[in-house]
């Protein structure tokens, strides 16, 4: 069953806490995705890889770091720095980074919320 | 002006009616249109995808381009109570690489 798998479903922040979303994706595909969606608000790039051991900062990376270590895992971690954490977090993937000519295909999210 | 607007509903239909969903946008550039759905507390689905201007029709499904006028549309034919979610328009231009422009989304709930 290929699929892109988030977890946790819901996180829970303390102040000054980093916390780690995984994402892991069996779709053998090299481009994976990090957004950002607050309520009522369009999907916003966190970060995103085209290829193993390489990322690149979107338009929102200020307290969010990524690592791409392997093709099928791209976690991302809120750190302390990131002072409004709370949103819902999607992850995504496509074929390749070329998104004009690809489909982005997301998993079910991650709802982060501060204690 | 942003560069991709949407009115963001919410949007309350009977069942069986037409539905007329909507996005405007400023870039010219823009050649990828795409439609998804995203049902409460999960990822988005991809609905509907277009290159260019024109029309393309799944089912009961039809995406309009309108490049002139920098205009597409979502239309939804005999609307279902499981078609109620949240559809988010984006669009990216061939020089955009990894990044898709969203819309905020309209909320369509169709009443059985």
């Amino acid at each position: 069953d290929g699929g892109i798998t988030q977890s946790p479903k819901y996180l829970f922040r303390k102040e000054g806490q980093n916390v780690t979303l995984s994402c892991e994706q069996n779709l053998n595909h090299d481009a994976m995705y990090w957004y950002r969606q607050d309520p009522g608000q369009g999907l916003r790039l966190i970060y995103y890889s085209q290829i193993v051991n390489d990322f690149q900062k979107g338009d929102i990376a200020e307290g969010y770091s990524v690592s791409r270590e392997k093709k099928e895992s791209f976690p991302l971690t809120v750190t302390s720095a990131q002072k409004n954490p709370t949103a819902f977090y999607l992850c995504a993937s496509s074929t390749t980074a070329w998104v004009s000519n690809e489909k982005l295909f997301f998993g079910s999210g991650t709802q982060l919320s501060v204690l | 002006q942003k560069e991709v607007e949407q009115d963001p509903g919410p949007l309350s239909v009977p069942e069986g009616a037409i539905v007329s969903l909507n996005c405007t946008y400023s870039n010219s550039a823009f050649q990828y249109f795409m439609w998804y759905r995203q049902y409460s507390r999960k990822g988005p689905e991809l609905l509907m995808y277009t290159y260019s201007s024109g029309n393309k029709e799944d089912g009961r499904f039809t995406a309009q381009v309108d490049k002139s006028s920098k205009y597409i549309s979502l239309f939804i034919r005999d609307s279902q109570p499981s078609d109620s979610a949240t559809y988010l328009c984006a669009m990216s231009d061939r020089g955009s690489n990894y990044k898709l422009t969203f819309g905020k989304g309209t909320l369509l709930t169709v009443n059985p």
